[in-house]
């Protein structure tokens, strides 16, 4: 069955550390990925997508994502985290030519300072 | 005015209530979707609509009504509902005639049963 594992429930660094958020897929092809960020008491926003191209992908806020085929992965990576980040991150994927997209269960991210 | 608009942002009602969430999208896409957002559980994908057309219904119960007058317009018609419905409902919108969009989401409604 088609997946998305986000294997850290909950994550904490301090500011200015830099952040790394793991997400694998089960797919039996290559799916377009992307990552959401949910800030309180507010929808998803999209930080990123890959389609194909280019394994390193750069979205909005400082974030960037690796897409690597061998691991089934797209993990979201900051060098620099700012209080700001503190939210839920959301790695999701989808098949082409079909618009079911399947969410992993979430990231919590706490910021120190 | 641009995005995906949800309102209200809030609601109580009691369980024999009947109430109404809208969503609206001025982003010219063709597809919408509810969404459930309940804590400490995966986003749960209820409705999909794609230009008005029901495609997917998640097993839903029928005290949850969607209703898909055009592709910019979505609502969730409640009846009564259970405690346990009580949870973040999003909307989202997505132009799905080309393949990989990403899908455009609405700031929710949060929704407490009484």
């Amino acid at each position: 069955a088609q997946s998305v594992t986000q294997p850290d429930i909950h994550i904490t660094v301090s500011e200015g550390a830099s952040l790394e958020l793991r997400c694998n897929y089960s797919y039996g092809a290559t799916p377009y990925l992307f990552w959401y960020v949910q800030s309180p008491g507010q929808g998803l926003q999209l930080l990123l997508k890959y389609f194909s191209g280019d394994t390193l992908v750069q979205g909005i806020k400082g974030f960037e994502a690796e897409f690597k085929r061998s691991q089934s992965s797209f993990n979201l990576r900051k060098p620099s985290v700012h209080w700001s980040d503190a939210a839920e991150y959301f790695c999701a994927a989808k098949l082409g030519g079909y618009n079911k997209l399947i969410f992993g269960a979430g990231t919590r991210l706490a910021v120190h300072p | 005015e641009t995005g995906v608009t949800q309102t209200p942002r809030h609601l109580v009602m009691g369980m024999t209530n009947k109430k109404s969430l809208k969503c609206e999208q001025h982003l010219g896409h063709n597809a919408m979707y509810w969404y459930k957002q309940s804590a400490k559980k995966p986003l749960e994908l209820m409705f999909v609509y794609n230009f008005k057309e029901q495609t997917e219904n998640n097993s839903v119960p029928s005290r949850f009504s969607p209703e898909c007058p055009n592709s910019s317009h979505l609502f969730l018609h409640l009846h009564t509902l259970q405690p346990e419905d009580s949870a973040l409902y999003l909307c989202a919108s997505s132009l799905d005639r080309e393949k990989g969009q990403p899908q455009h989401f609405g700031d929710g409604t949060r929704l407490s049963i009484l």
